[in-house]
């Protein structure tokens, strides 16, 4: 069984900080998903991460993936509020997506 | 082009009545997922299609049924809720080929079972 545990899974933060959410998953894939959801909303796509040592950036979030060691790593640099959010970490299974319990991060000023 | 869609938006339900969840797609996506979300346990998969005609169990499937008709159509329905099926239940749409698979969420139901 596909195992997906993300840490921390509650982060806060000060607004300017900088941090990294991690995603470990048990079994071999060369695909790994971020999306991010804010209250109430659907999930919204941020990254994919399609073989060993992938980095993806956008604004201030970076996203990379070592398949080698089955880890994803979501950076965030000088946080800011809009940067709020709950954001999840999904592995493909072959047929459908495998998801992390989330982290919900606040960014505080 | 609306994406995914869903309906109802919200219900509160009875417990053993019959409830289907419907979902549109118009992105002709072959897959199509449906998910349920717990707070503290993420998104579960209920059940998937990975194309017209064919459905597959997901890890959570008990007491729901799906049927894929045609692509762009996934209803969900449970035969008699219970309360342990109060949800916010995902539909969801991909490529469902090799490469960049990424899925598209519908805006979700939320479902109460009383």
């Amino acid at each position: 069984e596909l195992k997906v545990e993300q840490n921390p899974l509650f982060l806060s933060m000060q607004e300017g900080k900088n941090y990294t959410i991690y995603c470990n998953y048990s079994t071999t894939s060369d695909r790994l998903y971020w999306y991010r959801q804010d209250p109430g909303k659907s999930l919204e796509s941020l990254f994919v991460l399609l073989s060993n040592g992938a980095v993806k950036q956008e604004g201030r979030l970076m996203a990379s993936l070592d398949t080698k060691a089955r880890l994803s790593t979501l950076h965030i640099t000088a946080a800011v509020h809009d940067l709020s959010a709950t954001y999840f970490c999904a592995v493909d299974t072959g047929y459908a997506l495998n998801f992390g319990k989330g982290t919900s991060l606040l960014v505080t000023p | 082009i609306a994406g995914i869609t869903q309906a109802p938006t919200s219900q509160i339900l009875a417990a053993g009545r019959r409830m289907t969840l419907r979902c549109t797609q118009d992105m002709r996506h072959n897959a199509m997922y449906w998910y349920r979300q717990d707070l503290g346990l993420g998104l579960r998969l209920i059940h998937y299609s990975n194309t017209a005609g064919t459905t597959g169990k997901g890890e959570v499937p008990d007491g729901y049924s799906v049927s894929r008709a045609n692509t762009d159509d996934f209803p969900l329905t449970l035969a008699s809720a219970v309360p342990s099926q109060t949800s916010v239940y995902f539909c969801a749409s991909g490529t469902g080929g090799v490469g960049t698979d990424t899925q598209y969420f519908g805006p979700g139901t939320r479902l109460t079972v009383l």
